[in-house]
């Protein structure tokens, strides 16, 4: 049973760009969670979706940056016109979540998004 | 709002010490509290699960603790190695569903 995959695991994005990190969560979760760690930071939520449901995203910046989990494929998040400030380590987690609140939470090794 | 902090910020000790850290949150209805390991560069390995009903988790030399009342967790590492030398977090979870982190402790295990 592979684990969280996150891809790529390294990005490079001139400013202005746009930013595409994938995640595709463990075989059976259902609930995929976005966090961000900026440097000399702590983690931050994002963004909280289920399959074709964003159920929370009151870490979203309100502009440029978006979250899908679409019924088939990755979750995808997406950054439009990156900035410096945007650069990053970006992270998923998923957690099987079937009614139950206590269920344990996986990370993804994360993709470091640069800006240049 | 759920705010989770982390004590001491950084931690050097020699090898073969025990140590203890410290994590405190301010909203005591949590489901769970979870403690990562993260490397240099990589991403966040789970080390122990905590649910709100339990005191405490063991595993291995790792050994967390949850008093929910007090709103504290301690991460206790028996006879530290240097492999151990990492970023250690915590993380509580409540009704919303998702983890807030402390800013995390860096400890440094010499030879």
């Amino acid at each position: 049973n592979a684990g969280v995959m996150q891809n790529p695991r390294h990005l490079v994005r001139r400013r202005g760009q746009e930013a595409r990190l994938r995640c595709s969560p463990m075989k059976g979760h259902s609930h995929v969670y976005w966090y961000r760690q900026l440097p000399e930071e702590g983690l931050k939520f994002m963004v909280y979706l289920q399959k074709e449901n964003i159920i929370d995203e009151s870490g979203m910046p309100k502009e440029r940056f978006s979250a899908e989990f679409p019924k088939e494929g990755p979750s995808i998040l997406r950054i439009q016109q990156v900035v410096r400030g945007d650069s990053a380590a970006y992270f998923c987690a998923s957690s099987p979540q079937d009614g139950r609140m206590n269920t344990e939470a996986f990370f993804g090794q994360g993709t470091r998004l640069t800006v240049v | 709002k759920q705010e989770v902090t982390q004590i001491p910020a950084a931690l050097s000790v020699p090898e073969g010490e025990n140590l203890v850290l410290n994590c405190s949150f301010t909203d005591s209805a949590i489901y769970n509290l979870q403690w990562f390991r993260q490397d240099p560069g990589k991403g966040l390995t789970s080390l122990l699960l905590i649910q709100s009903s339990q005191r405490e988790q063991t595993s291995g030399r790792l050994n967390a603790s949850l008093d929910k009342s007090s709103g504290r967790s301690t991460l206790y590492i028996a006879a530290s190695q240097p492999g151990d030398s990492a970023t250690y977090l915590c993380a509580a979870c409540g009704a919303t569903n998702k983890l807030i982190f402390g800013t995390g402790t860096l400890l440094a295990v010499q030879p």
